[in-house]
């Protein structure tokens, strides 16, 4: 079973500063890996999939990086709409289909 | 614009079976992969089954033996059903679609608590 361990768990900063979340997986899932956020109260929404693809309607001030184990979520100027949590999600090889248990980010 | 929206009971009794259907509006059910996923208040994400909308299934092996997923074309609905529910079972029932990935979801309905009670 592929482990997905994402850091920091919660990230404090302040808007209009970059923001850079971690996804680390514990064998290579190669560019099958999803980013998603989620709102409290609401349902998660797609990011980036394929690694670094963003999903429709998504802003550009939202990327990603990374393949085989290492995966980074950049947010590049935070504006007040983009504090939540960010889950990663591996889709390579599964079942069991895993998502990292999420990293927070919050105002600083 | 594309909207899901689940739809069933909030409240299952214990040993009992949870029903949920999720609407489709603004579009077409065919074409895409049609998934069941679920959120445990203050937890993260589980991913229960999806549903082509040929009506092939893959449910999740942990909960295989007790889900049953089903899907309507001519309603432009799919149902999830859950048995032999337990207070484990709690939490908010998300659909959601998918077309990149069979489990890269691109859409998703707003969600609905179901609570399990003794």
């Amino acid at each position: 079973e592929i482990v997905m361990t994402q850091s920091p768990a919660t990230l404090s900063v302040s808007p209009g500063e970059r923001a850079t979340l971690s996804c680390r997986a514990s064998q290579s899932v190669s560019s099958n890996l999803a980013w998603y956020q989620q709102k409290p109260g609401q349902a998660p929404r797609l990011l980036i999939y394929g690694a670094s693809t963003r999903a429709t309607g998504i802003p550009a001030r939202f990327s990603g990086s990374g393949s085989g184990t290492e995966f980074t979520l950049t947010i590049s100027s935070l504006q007040s709409e983009d504090f939540a949590i960010y889950y990663c999600q591996q889709y390579n090889n599964w079942p069991p289909l895993i998502f990292g248990g999420g990293t927070k980010v919050e105002i600083k | 614009q594309v909207q899901l929206q689940e739809s069933g009971p909030g409240l299952v009794k214990s040993s009992e079976t949870l029903s949920l259907t999720c609407t489709v509006s603004g579009g077409s059910i065919s074409t895409y992969y049609w998934s069941w996923i679920r959120q445990p208040p203050g937890k993260g994400l589980e991913w229960i089954g999806y549903i082509f909308y040929s009506g092939s299934t893959n449910y999740n092996p942990s909960l295989k033996s007790r889900v049953t997923m089903s899907i309507d074309t001519s309603k432009n609905h799919f149902s999830l059903r859950l048995t032999s529910v337990t207070a484990a079972d709690t939490a908010v029932y998300y659909c959601a679609r998918a077309w990149i990935d069979p489990v890269v979801w691109d859409l998703w309905g707003q969600g609905t608590l179901v609570t399990v009670s003794s």
